[in-house]
């Protein structure tokens, strides 16, 4: 079981918003940034969003990522059959010293 | 354009050391910080340590110690040993570069260890 807990999955029509949540307590998210992968089949992650709600260069603006308190969001507007993947945040954990990731969520468009 | 490359045996015998290298191109170890992850089948990421520029490690503790990673920058790369290895080390293993919080933003291919008599 993952310290920070996902939705399994998510879904939605093309050109939907939706919202993935990563729930966490103080000692992880509460306290540090918090950063979200995506992840395509057979492939490695790639880095989405960082310091909570920066995107890297190359990312498209569909997606954002807020938080607040011990909670984290990602959202994805416009969704597109292209954002079928997978999708994890990640934040270090004070208590446990360590990072810690969450269950990931399934993203499918219908 | 930085590229991470992970290589090591694919198989390894329980309770034998498992060891990993990642070769970097395209820049220096002797900046960022360098992790290693691992996914298990069908599993979530799990974070298994990582080593700065300068050589301080830190791995996770659900590894209870068996983890150990070392900078080669002779080589220009990095690596990752675990002692005592049971089938639940079996996973694809990641390595990875760091920004400031653990940022993962350059990441290898991947290589499948498998753990297995």
């Amino acid at each position: 079981q993952s310290i920070l807990t996902q939705p399994p999955s998510v879904s939605g029509a093309p050109r939907q918003r939706v919202t993935i949540s990563c729930s966490g307590v103080t000692s992880n998210i509460g306290n540090n940034v918090v950063n979200w992968y995506q992840q395509f089949p057979g492939k490695a992650p790639r880095l989405l969003v960082y310091y909570d709600d920066l995107l890297p260069s190359g990312v498209s603006d569909r997606f954002a990522g807020s938080k607040s308190g011990t909670s984290a969001s990602l959202a994805i507007s416009g969704l597109q059959s292209e954002d079928e993947a997978d999708y994890y945040c990640a934040a270090w954990d004070d208590r446990l010293n360590g990072l810690v990731f969450g269950g990931g969520t399934k993203v499918t468009v219908l | 354009q930085m590229q991470l490359q992970e290589s090591g045996p694919g198989l390894v015998k329980p309770a034998e050391t498992l060891s990993l290298n990642c070769a970097v191109s395209g820049g220096s170890v002797s900046t960022y910080s360098w992790n290693w992850l691992r996914q298990s089948p069908g599993r979530a990421l799990e974070w298994v340590g990582h080593i700065s520029a300068s050589g301080n490690t830190k791995t996770s503790p659900s590894l209870k110690s068996r983890a150990a990673i070392s900078l080669d920058m002779s080589k220009n790369q990095f690596s990752l040993k675990v002692t005592s290895v049971t089938a639940a080390d079996t996973a694809i293993y990641y390595c990875a570069r760091s920004l400031a919080d653990d940022a993962f933003d350059v990441w290898g291919q991947g290589t499948m260890v498998t753990v297995s008599s």
